[in-house]
């Protein structure tokens, strides 16, 4: 069973940038699925972030497509992402998850929260 | 793309039903089938409870079962058990590969 864990500071001042990586165990990384990363900002509902495949290509929210950037390191079986000029409306619980390419997302982290604060 | 709107509560009492909708619009749940629905209890990893709007992975109970009209999906949890207080999102896929979920529903056991 694939088993997927967050990690990454839990403080990040504003216009900095935001580093998260998601290690996965039970599974290789270069079998397949779709890698990606969903988040849930204080009293909203979710927002996919985005996802990438183990050959490397990547699909990005169009409204954080400016400023994210995804990267998948099978060697270390592990995946990362990278939000840049952050603000306090990037303060979220941020989640790595697989999922096919129509979805559904199948496996979760526990996530990891993430606030913006100078 | 916005999210899908779902209500933020519902409630029952044990061995009730309850139903949650999932609205979205014509270029995300009026125009697939691959509507999911997730489960969350406080501090724990989401679970996929529904894909494709009425499939249950395997070992998720037959009490939880799905449907979509239109722009609009449902979830209907039958015989309410405590453990099934928790929140409740939906998620549908957008085109173009994009991907959107729902608001969010706390559900409440009675």
């Amino acid at each position: 069973q694939v088993q997927l864990q967050e990690s990454g500071p839990g403080l990040v001042k504003p216009l900095e940038t935001l580093s998260l990586t998601c290690a996965v165990s039970g599974y290789s990384i270069s079998r397949g699925y779709y890698w990606g990363w969903i988040r849930q900002s204080p009293g909203r509902g979710l927002e996919w972030i985005g996802g990438i495949y183990h050959s490397g290509s990547t699909h990005y929210n169009p409204s954080l497509e400016s400023r994210v950037t995804m990267s998948v390191d099978t060697s270390k079986n592990q995946f990362s992402m990278r939000l840049t000029s952050v603000t306090a409306a990037d303060t979220a619980i941020y989640y790595c998850a697989t999922y096919y390419w129509a979805g559904p997302f199948d496996n979760w982290g526990q996530g990891t929260l993430v606030t913006v604060s100078s | 793309q916005s999210a899908l709107t779902q209500p933020p509560s519902a409630s029952g009492s044990p061995g009730q039903s309850v139903t949650i909708s999932c609205t979205g619009t014509s270029s995300d749940i009026g125009n697939y089938s691959f509507v999911s629905w997730y489960q969350r209890h406080p501090g724990k990893a989401p679970k996929l409870l529904l894909l494709e709007i009425t499939k249950r992975p395997s070992g998720v109970p037959d009490r939880f079962s799905g449907s979509k009209s239109g722009n609009t999906a449902s979830l209907t949890v039958s015989g309410l058990q405590a453990e099934d207080e928790a929140d409740y999102f939906c998620g549908s896929y957008a085109g173009s590969n994009n991907y959107v979920f729902g608001t969010g529903t706390r559900v409440t056991v009675l």
